[in-house]
């Protein structure tokens, strides 16, 4: 089955940092959604981005499907935003999500 | 907006004793999800519905069962638990459509099982 390999494991910043994380993929999608599990466990989508890039606020994410990569930047970073980040990808159509391990995020105040 | 509700946060159960776990989504969303997350394994999916009295087995299906009467609600069971079933357990919901453009969780329930 497909894989999806997320970039760094773990990531500790100092609140106003900017970061990136990456997610690779090890086939063709057309699904492609970021998500923020806050420290509760709640996970929110944040982006469906298959390819192009998009922007909410100080969240934004760029997927290149040709080389099956894609980056969610997150600018001058609050605590708020620790927690941990998924990338899922799916093959086509309605085929369910296959999710990265995620990369831990640690916004130091 | 959406709401996918878990009945328990937290379950502590027996080895040996059946257990469902209960999701309901007041979206009228067609698909529903069972997940698992470990640390460091990421979510991995257990079983999935595209309709009522419909389910597909997911990655890891086995010591695992589910049921859906309605639409609304999606329970998974374990027909027998096991200490390795020790685990967050996430429900999802969705529309059906060409895509799954969005996908929307369940707050987790947490089972341990002793």
């Amino acid at each position: 089955g497909i894989q999806v390999e997320q970039s760094p494991p773990d990531l500790i910043l100092q609140e106003g940092a900017n970061s990136t994380l990456r997610c690779n993929f090890s086939d063709s999608v057309n699904n492609l959604q970021w998500f923020h599990q806050n420290p509760w466990g709640q996970l929110i989508n944040l982006f469906y981005i298959p390819s192009g890039t998009k922007q909410n606020g100080r969240l934004s994410a760029t997927t290149v499907a040709t080389e099956r990569y894609s980056l969610l930047y997150i600018s001058s970073s609050q605590t708020t935003d620790s927690g941990v980040y998924f990338c899922a990808v799916a093959y086509s159509g309605n085929t369910p999500l296959v999710f990265g391990k995620g990369t831990r995020l640690s916004v130091i105040a | 907006d959406v709401k996918v509700t878990q009945s328990s946060r937290y379950l502590v159960k027996r080895t040996g004793e059946k257990v469902f776990l209960e999701c309901v989504q007041d979206m009228d969303h067609e698909n529903m999800f069972w997940y698992r997350q470990d640390p460091g394994l990421g979510l991995r999916l257990i079983y999935f519905s595209y309709d009522v009295k419909m389910k597909e087995k997911g990655d890891i299906p086995e010591g695992y069962s589910v049921s859906r009467e309605k639409k609304e609600r999606f329970s998974l069971i374990l027909e027998s638990a096991s200490t390795n079933q020790t685990s967050m357990y996430l429900c999802a919901s969705s529309t059906q459509g060409r895509v799954v453009e969005k996908l929307f969780f369940g707050s987790g329930t947490q089972l341990s099982v002793l």
